[in-house]
């Protein structure tokens, strides 16, 4: 069975530092990999995903997220964090064996410092 | 990627009601999902919805309380029946298009 596990439900950071949202998945088959932000009062946009190509992969905002099989992590960064970074992270996983079913991790709330 | 709209985004409403909420897609689409958020919570899914069949449901839920229809391949409604303080969370649409999941802005279902 699949499964989502998102180290962190808060993570701070000041503005311009470094961000890392941390994801480790468990998956039987290759997984496909999400990355979503949700804004208050908003629905869920997609970041990025992974899907087998690129391990490094892009995404809007400046963030990126790398698949480490061997470690089984999706972690997701950026650079340097602007005020407007400030959300709810979900990291999410599935895979065509399962219908492409997604299970969502349990959130990490980013806090951003002036 | 499709552009999901829901009606209501918010609504107030007395325990013992229902509370019927639509999702509009501006592209036909076999898989529509409906999720809850819970306060503070992660997404938890409802039931599949696919034209043409019953809808499926997932462990905890039910059709009396949650009927789901799918008329065509553009439109889906969801109702919270006989509504308690305790379905008061957000309600999201989404639409499956390949291996990734779209949402909808979601209704935040406040129940007194």
């Amino acid at each position: 069975a699949q499964s989502v596990t998102q180290l962190g439900s808060h993570v701070s950071v000041s503005e311009g530092a470094l961000v890392l949202l941390r994801c480790n998945y468990s998956s039987s088959v290759p997984p496909y990999l999400f990355w979503y932000v949700q804004y208050p009062n908003q629905g869920l946009q997609l970041l990025l995903k992974y899907t087998s190509a690129a391990t490094l992969v892009k995404g809007i905002n400046g963030f990126e997220a790398e698949f480490k099989k061997s470690e089984t992590s999706f972690h997701l960064t950026k650079p340097s964090a602007h005020m407007s970074d400030a959300a709810e992270y979900f990291c999410a996983v599935s895979d065509r064996n399962g219908g492409f079913k997604t299970i969502f991790g349990a959130g990490t709330r980013l806090f951003v410092k002036a | 990627s499709a552009v999901i709209s829901q009606k209501p985004s918010r609504d107030i409403c007395q325990r013992g009601t229902s509370l019927t909420i639509q999702c509009q897609v501006d592209s036909q689409v076999t898989m529509m999902f409906w999720y809850r958020q819970q306060p503070g919570q992660s997404l938890t899914l409802i039931a599949t919805a696919n034209q043409g069949s019953e809808a499926t449901y997932e462990s905890g839920f039910v059709i009396d309380k949650f009927p789901i229809s799918r008329p065509n391949l553009t439109f889906s409604t969801l109702t919270v029946s006989n509504m308690s303080p305790e379905d008061s969370s957000i309600y999201l649409c989404s639409v499956q298009e390949q291996e990734t999941q779209y949402f909808g802005p979601g209704t935040r279902l406040l129940v007194l």
